[in-house]
């Protein structure tokens, strides 16, 4: 079974500057989740998707940061315009709903973002 | 502030022993909880879970123990190999009901295992 994919894995920008990560979930999972993780620190959730509708995103820093999962598959996340603060790991990650609370998130390898 | 902690930031063990992470969570309406390993420039990946109402889960050479009176959590790893070596996350899922529910993950644990 492919794991959750995403693009790019690497990406150096300077501060202001945009930048927009991709991420395909495991298939046939509902969930979709988009996660920071500076370094030394554990993922903190940004904004979490049930197909293409979006469940939590109280979290998401909406003045820079968005996200969309048109048709309930693919992610995108963007951040405009870029705060050196938000050098970090961008993780994906992708459940399939089971009922009674209990999700097995499944990650993807990250975008390791750098703002200079 | 972070509900998930844990005890030690790093731990070093020889091969062949055991190997025991701890964890401190602070809600105890919390109903899930998960133990994550992530390795240098990988995601987190899944290890074992445990639900409130499990005092102790098995798996291969994996072991969690819930003690829902002092809300502390630990992880034991039977003879720890070099591959165990990564940071270890315990996260806290703090589920509204039986919906989704948002996990909180604590600061991790460094565990590096000696030859």
């Amino acid at each position: 079974e492919a794991g959750v994919a995403q693009s790019p894995r690497y990406k150096i920008i300077e501060k202001r500057q945009s930048v927009a990560f991709w991420c395909n979930p495991i298939s046939g999972h509902a969930t979709l989740y988009w996660y920071q993780q500076i370094l030394g620190q554990g993922p903190k959730l940004l904004i979490q998707f049930q197909n293409n509708g979006v469940v939590d995103d109280s979290q998401l820093p909406k003045d820079r940061f968005s996200a969309e999962r048109l048709k309930g598959v693919d992610s995108t996340l963007k951040i405009q315009p870029a705060k050196l603060e938000d050098s970090a790991v961008y993780l994906c990650a992708s459940s399939l709903y089971r009922s009674g609370g209990e999700e097995t998130q499944y990650f993807g390898p990250g975008t390791r973002l750098l703002v200079l | 502030g972070e509900s998930v902690g844990l005890h030690l930031p790093t731990l070093s063990v020889q091969e062949g022993d055991n190997s025991i992470i701890n964890c401190a969570y602070s809600n105890s309406a919390s109903d899930y909880f998960i133990w994550y390993k992530q390795e240098s420039g990988k995601g987190p990946q899944f290890i074992i879970d445990i639900r409130s109402n499990m005092d102790k889960r098995q798996g291969q050479r994996v072991t969690v123990l819930l003690n829902k009176t002092v809300k502390h959590l630990s992880l034991q790893i039977a003879a720890t190999q070099p591959g165990d070596s990564a940071v270890y996350f315990c996260a806290e899922n703090m589920g509204r009901g039986s919906t989704l529910g948002r996990l909180y993950f604590g600061r991790g644990t460094q565990l590096t295992v000696w030859p």
